[in-house]
Formats: C-alpha cells, structure tokens, sequence
C-alpha cells in the first residue's frame, strides 16, 4: 500500500555541523512533497516543499533533494542550529482528485552544543 | 493572531462522554482537515472537507464525526469517546498550492 516513511527515528548532529534527514516514499503517482517541523509542543510548520518536476529546491538554509528513481526525500539543513531541534515529518500528496497529504511518521533532530 | 485556532487546547474526559474540538481558519481556504498524531504513529487523518456540507473520510474515521457548516470551520466530535482516543489533534487547512497549515493541536485525555 502507500506509505511514507523515515530511515532514522532518531538523528543527533553537532551544532554548526550540516544535517541529513532522509525519507522515502512508495506512491510513484506522489507530485508534490513537503518538509514540516514540529516543535515540542506545537504544530507542524512548513519547511520547504519541492514538486515532482524538480530534483531539488533550496530555501534557507535548507535544501530539499527529489529523486523519484528510487522514491526518496531528503532534507539538508546547513550549519545546524540548536533552534533546528524537532521533530521532522516528510509528507507526500497526490494532487489528483482526493489532495491527501501521507505523512511520515517522524524523525527526531537533536543538535549537541 | 493564529491562521488556524483550535478549541479546546487541552481536555480531560471520561469514557463514554461526547466530546467537540472546534476548528476555526482565517485563510479563507476551501479544504480543512483533522488529523490525529500519536507517538511513533506519526499524522493519520481522521476526516477531510473540500467545502461546505463537503465530509469525507480518512483513514481512521471510526468513532468519529464531523460538521463543516461554514467555510471557516470545521469541527470534530467524539460521540462516546473511548481511552485509545487520547492523543494529539490537529486541524489543518490546504491552500491551492498545496501548502497545509496547522493548527497548534488539541490534546484530548480519555479516562
């Protein structure tokens, strides 16, 4: 069935070190795909999202790498910061008729002082 | 203030009680959603509307109600609500472009 998951449940990094956060999907039919943070204690926020004609998308010290080959997502956040500590959810949308977003099931980002 | 404001943030009830978590949005967007997170379950939708009077089902609608009767709202019930329906909920809504947006969570506490 469709499902997106994480490699790692858990990713601690070094501040100032860059972060490698991966995700992979299932639905080749996937077009649009999307990066939320959570914070302890808050919503999801939207990091960065990338749509399938793209291989990559930079924001702000993020960038985010397509590779439909082989269904895989992933996150880099550059020079780590301790306010980059949460809960990192990939997510997948059909932008067919139903436009569901599939979640990841989270990664914990933990950035050592 | 919030784009997204769900009401009540916190809330302990007993098993059996009828429960309301109230959605509210401010994006003027047509599609909203209640998704329920759990620990190491990640987000699973519950309900989703594309407009008014609109109500589909997600993957985990069982036990579950909803009423969109106005563009900016979107409320869920829990008609009989049981211990394994603790968790964390989130309202959310779409914009066209695809971009969802959160509200902050209600966290529900079932006894």
């Amino acid at each position: 069935g469709e499902s997106v998951g994480l490699h790692l449940p858990t990713l601690s990094v070094q501040e100032g070190d860059n972060s490698i956060i991966n995700c992979a999907y299932s639905n080749s039919a996937s077009d649009y795909f999307i990066w939320y943070k959570q914070e302890s204690g808050k919503g999801p926020q939207f990091i960065i999202d990338i749509r399938s004609n793209m291989d990559k998308r930079q924001g702000q010290r993020v960038t985010v790498l397509l590779n439909k080959t082989v269904k895989h997502l992933s996150l880099q956040i550059a020079a780590t910061q301790p306010g980059d500590s949460a809960v990192y959810f990939c997510a997948e949308n059909n932008a067919g008729a139903n436009s569901k977003l599939t979640f990841g099931k989270g990664i914990t980002l933990s950035v050592r002082p | 203030d919030a784009d997204v404001t769900q009401t009540p943030r916190n809330r302990i009830t007993k098993t059996g009680k009828r429960i309301m978590l109230e959605c509210s949005q401010t994006k003027g967007h047509d599609r909203m959603y209640w998704y329920r997170q759990d620990p190491g379950l990640g987000l699973r939708l519950i309900y989703y509307s594309f407009d008014v009077k609109d109500i589909n089902k997600g993957e985990i609608s069982d036990g579950y109600s909803v009423s969109r009767q106005a563009q900016a709202k979107f409320s869920l019930s829990l008609e009989s609500a049981i211990p394994n329906q603790t968790a964390l909920y989130f309202c959310a809504t779409i914009s066209l472009t695809g971009e969802l947006f959160f509200g902050e969570g209600s966290r529900l506490t079932v006894l």
